[in-house]
């Protein structure tokens, strides 16, 4: 009965590297949706994919951003060259169907602390 | 676009006593509305989640309300202690598929 599952937990990375954030989805759920939390500030969508497709990317930035969830294993936040504003924690989230069927709620893992040096 | 917005941003109360989150939102049009938890440091615990058609959800010592016509949700929690101090956080579902969230509102209960 794992939960969403994120690692790394903390990732520290200098200005020009890149990112990889992983995602484990609850066994089961097909729909994952990441979420980034600025310091500061609350929980912005950035990107909501099922198995093989992105659904909806308007909460990603155009440039260095990139995400995916391939048929076998776990979905992939990438960031490149990553700069100081890219600094926050980034949560995954799943759903076994999409939020439209109104009783499935998103289950949150405990996110991916990044830190840019 | 969605806007949700959470009062008050910070409270604190004494133990024991009954308290009310508010969460509000711009869009009637959602699916449902989820109340969620964040310790410092942690990820998101669900708490409630009120689908659109729904008044009302109640789990132990909280209850949930939603008003989807005024927008308007609160979050109330009986007998509060100590372990509830956290940060409470209320997210609507649109047709998007994605949560909006509010900015939360930071709990300390004194024993």
């Amino acid at each position: 009965n794992a939960g969403v599952m994120q690692n790394p937990r903390h990732l520290v990375r200098r200005r020009g590297q890149e990112a990889r954030l992983r995602c484990s989805p609850v066994k089961g759920h097909s729909h994952v949706y990441w979420y980034r939390q600025l310091p500061e500030e609350g929980l912005k969508f950035m990107v909501y994919l099922q198995k093989e497709n992105i659904i909806d990317e308007s909460g990603m930035p155009k440039e260095r951003f990139s995400a995916e969830f391939p048929k076998e294993g776990p979905s992939i936040l990438r960031i490149q060259q990553v700069v100081r504003g890219d600094s926050a924690a980034y949560f995954c989230a799943s759903s076994f169907r999409g939020g439209e069927n109104s009783n499935q709620p998103q289950h949150f893992g405990d996110g991916t602390r990044l830190s840019i040096l | 676009k969605q806007e949700v917005t959470q009062i008050p941003a910070a409270l604190s109360v004494p133990e024991g006593e009954n308290l009310v989150l508010n969460c509000s939102f711009t869009d009637s049009a959602i699916y449902n509305l989820q109340w969620f938890r964040q310790d410092p440091g942690k990820g998101l615990t669900s708490l409630l989640l009120i689908q659109s058609s729904q008044r009302e959800q109640t789990s132990g010592r909280l209850n949930a309300s939603l008003d989807k016509s005024s927008g308007r949700s609160t979050l109330y929690i009986a007998a509060s202690q100590p372990g509830d101090s956290a940060t409470y956080l209320c997210a609507v579902c649109g047709s998007a598929r994605q949560l909006t969230f509010g900015s939360g509102t930071q709990l300390t209960v004194l024993p």
